[in-house]
C-alpha cells in the first residue's frame, strides 16, 4: 500500500538554529498536507501543497513539494520555543483517504 | 462552531469490554474518519466515511466498527477490548467535494485497557 516516509524521527536544536523534515513517497502524490501538533494535543493543519515544484511560505515556514509529487520538506528558519511539536506530512493519492507519515518531534533548546 | 467534538477525554476499559467514542462536527463535513495515534508510528487510519450511509476500512480496522447514520456524527465502537488498542484516538472531518481543505481534528480521546 501507499507509505509516507519522514525523516528524521527526532530533532533537537538551540533556539534560532534552522529545521528541516523530510516526506517521502513510495507513490506519486495528487497533493500533500503538512499538520503540527503541539505537545499533548491534537494536530492542526497548516498547509496544502498541489503543484509539482511548488513552495509556499508561511511567515518563518517554508514548504516545498518534490518536482515528481512524491516529496516534501518544511523547513523553519530560526525556529523559536513556539514551534516545539511534531510535524506530520500527510500524502493523498486520488481519493480523500490521508496517508500520514511518523512525524518529526521537534524540541528546542532555549 | 465548536468544531470536532470527542467523548471521552479519557477512558480506562477492562480486557474485553466493549465501549463507544464518540465524534460529533458541526461544520458539515461530508468526510469523517478515525485515526489512532502511537509512539513512533504516526496516524494510522481505522475508518473512514464520505457520507451519511457510507462507511468503509482503513489501515488498521480489525476490532472496530464504525456507522454513519447522520452527517454530523461518527461513533467508533471496539467491540471486545484489548490491551493492544490502548493509543490515543483521533476523529477528523473534512469537505468531501474539495481537496484544498486540510483536515480538523478532535481533542482526541486517550483511552487505556488493561
Amino acid at each position: 500500500g501507499q507509505q509516507v516516509m519522514q525523516i528524521p524521527q527526532y530533532q533537537h536544536v538551540q533556539e534560532g538554529e534552522d529545521f528541516t523534515t523530510y516526506c517521502n513517497s513510495s507513490t506519486t502524490l495528487s497533493n500533500i498536507q503538512w499538520y503540527k501538533q503541539r505537545p499533548g494535543g491534537h494536530p492542526v493543519f497548516l498547509i496544502q501543497l498541489v503543484k509539482s515544484g511548488e513552495v509556499k511560505k508561511q511567515k518563518r515556514l517554508t514548504f516545498q513539494f518534490g518536482e515528481a509529487k512524491k516529496n516534501s520538506s518544511l523547513h523553519i528558519t530560526a525556529t523559536q520555543t513556539t514551534d516545539v511539536g511534531t510535524y506530520f506530512c500527510a500524502g493523498r493519492r486520488g481519493a480523500q483517504k490521508l496517508v500520514f507519515g511518523q512525524g518529526t518531534r521537534l524540541t528546542i533548546n532555549p | 462552531n465548536a468544531g470536532v467534538t470527542q467523548t471521552p477525554k479519557f477512558q480506562v476499559l477492562k480486557t474485553g469490554q466493549s465501549m463507544t467514542l464518540q465524534c460529533a462536527q458541526d461544520m458539515n463535513h461530508e468526510y469523517m474518519s478515525w485515526y489512532r495515534q502511537d509512539p513512533g508510528m504516526g496516524l494510522r487510519l481505522i475508518h473512514y466515511s464520505v457520507g451519511a450511509g457510507i462507511t468503509d476500512q482503513g489501515e488498521v480496522p480489525n476490532g472496530y466498527n464504525v456507522s454513519r447514520s447522520t452527517t454530523e456524527d461518527f461513533p467508533l465502537r471496539l467491540l471486545s477490548a484489548a490491551p493492544s488498542q490502548t493509543s490515543v484516538y483521533f476523529c477528523a472531518s473534512s469537505y468531501q467535494g474539495s481537496s484544498n481543505y486540510g483536515y480538523t481534528f478532535g481533542s482526541g480521546t486517550r483511552l487505556t485497557i488493561v
